[in-house]
């Protein structure tokens, strides 16, 4: 299995503030065949399913406010919030889809500071 | 707007078997795209369980893969989910969810969940 690692675990930013969180997978998720990533960001708040930010790294879903960017490539990926708002609290995780069992990261706790 | 509906029951003896179904609204089943089970242990990550397309085929999370079957019934736009011989370590929030056609194995609409407690 492809095992994905976040970091940090928890992370308390100010509002207006940049929030960045990263997350590495154990082996690369880039597929040559279409030269894409196969990695996705989700969204998840208290008593609600997680939401999908991010697939192809860096490709934000329909809906989804520009202050949120994928970036990354391989091995690496990153997930900025560019200006943080209320709103944002909230638990990310990383996801790799690309090949089965599609797994997840432990999960990185946003707060205000 | 598509929608996912879940049911199944919630309270759990160990050894029983697990058994949710999902129905799709909205749409009926898209060919290229895959839907899901994803289940969610309090306080903790999801974990995948498995996913199966329109014509049935099916990739299950080895970790599970003695345990779970899944299959889909495109006569009413659902799928269902069965996990035998469950445990307390199966204790979690069980969600359903479909793909989206630019990329059919993420996960873009979700069920509601259902707290699925294993516990004598």
């Amino acid at each position: 299995d492809i095992v994905m690692t976040q970091s940090p675990d928890s992370l308390a930013v100010s509002l207006g503030e940049r929030a960045t969180i990263t997350c590495k997978s154990s082996q690369s998720v880039f597929f040559s065949s279409n030269n894409k990533n196969y990695l996705a960001w989700y969204q998840q708040k208290p008593g609600q399913p997680p939401k999908l930010l991010i697939y192809w790294a860096s490709t934000r879903e329909s809906g989804v406010p520009d202050r949120f960017t994928g970036s990354g490539s391989g091995t690496d990926f990153t997930l900025t919030i560019g200006s943080l708002q209320a709103e944002d609290v909230a638990v990310y995780y990383c996801q790799q889809y690309g090949y089965p069992p599609r797994t997840f990261g432990q999960g990185t706790k946003l707060e205000i500071k | 707007q598509v929608q996912l509906q879940q049911w199944g029951a919630g309270l759990l003896n160990p050894s029983e078997t697990l058994s949710l179904t999902c129905a799709v609204h909205g749409e009926s089943f898209q060919n290229n795209l895959y839907y899901s089970w994803i289940r969610q242990p309090p306080g903790k990550g999801p974990e995948w369980i498995g996913e199966i397309n329109h014509s049935g085929s099916t990739n299950y999370n080895p970790s599970l893969q003695s345990r779970v079957t899944i299959s889909v019934d495109t006569s009413n736009n659902q799928f269902s989910l069965k996990l035998t011989s469950v445990t307390a370590a199966d204790t979690a929030v069980y969600y359903c969810a479909r793909g989206k056609l630019q990329a059919w194995e993420v996960h873009l609409y979700w069920g509601q969940g259902t707290l699925v407690t294993v516990s004598s």
